[in-house]
């Protein structure tokens, strides 16, 4: 079964703190990606990645930093986080390769204060 | 966001009843998903695909990439299935876009 666990599951976090969430897959797929999703929009792509040491905008990548330093770990910083940055956060993995189905953790509830 | 648009928003079902949901796409897409999200906010992929017809059970989902659209079909609805209908859409570059959801309840 694929596995792909996020913490943390919730924060709340000051104007102007850093913020890191973290991702990690068990699924040994290369490709990673980071959604954050609010009410009228959907899943918005913020950051991927192709593999260890690669990291790609999306979207929205303004105000965020990503980090891929292994196949399994892909994270998300705010280095200064925004009352705008409060959504819930889906980190998701997928093969890269023909057949890129996407696997989703259970999602990060961020609220900046 | 407008590279992928889904449609209806929202939809109401009686128990038993059929039903289709649309995605329309501005951006060049070789493959397409569809996801639900349940009530407490977990996505599960449905179906993945590239140009043709796929069917599980009682969905049944079609991409025509010539005309830019993907269909989801439901059949027989239960009360299991409520919850957001999500597509993606995926060009050559492996990181697929959303749409904004279509929300569904079915009714007993």
């Amino acid at each position: 079964e694929a596995a792909v666990t996020q913490s943390p599951r919730n924060k709340v976090a000051v104007t102007g703190g850093k913020v890191t969430l973290s991702c990690n897959q068990t699924n040994n797929h290369n490709n990673m990606y980071w959604y954050r999703q609010d009410t009228g929009h959907g899943l918005r792509l913020i950051h991927y990645s192709y593999g260890a040491g690669s990291t790609e905008k999306g979207d929205i990548p303004d105000g965020y930093k990503a980090s891929r330093p292994s196949q399994e770990n892909f994270s998300l910083i705010l280095e200064l986080a925004t009352p705008s940055q409060t959504s819930v956060y889906f980190c998701a993995s997928g093969t890269g390769d023909s057949g890129n189905t996407l696997y989703f953790g259970e999602g990060s509830r961020l609220i900046v204060v | 966001g407008d590279q992928v648009k889904q449609s209806p928003s929202a939809l109401s079902l009686q128990e038993g009843t059929n039903s289709a949901l649309r995605c329309n796409f501005s951006i060049a897409t070789t493959t397409v998903q569809w996801f639900l999200q349940n009530p407490r906010g977990s996505l599960m992929n449905l179906f993945y695909l590239v140009p043709g017809t796929k069917e599980n059970g009682r969905l049944k989902s079609t991409f025509n990439s010539k005309e830019s659209y993907s269909t989801l079909h439901i059949r027989d609805a239960q009360l299991e299935d409520s919850g957001t209908y999500f597509c993606a859409a995926d060009g050559n570059n492996n990181a697929p876009r959303f749409g904004a959801g279509t929300k569904l309840t079915v009714k007993p």
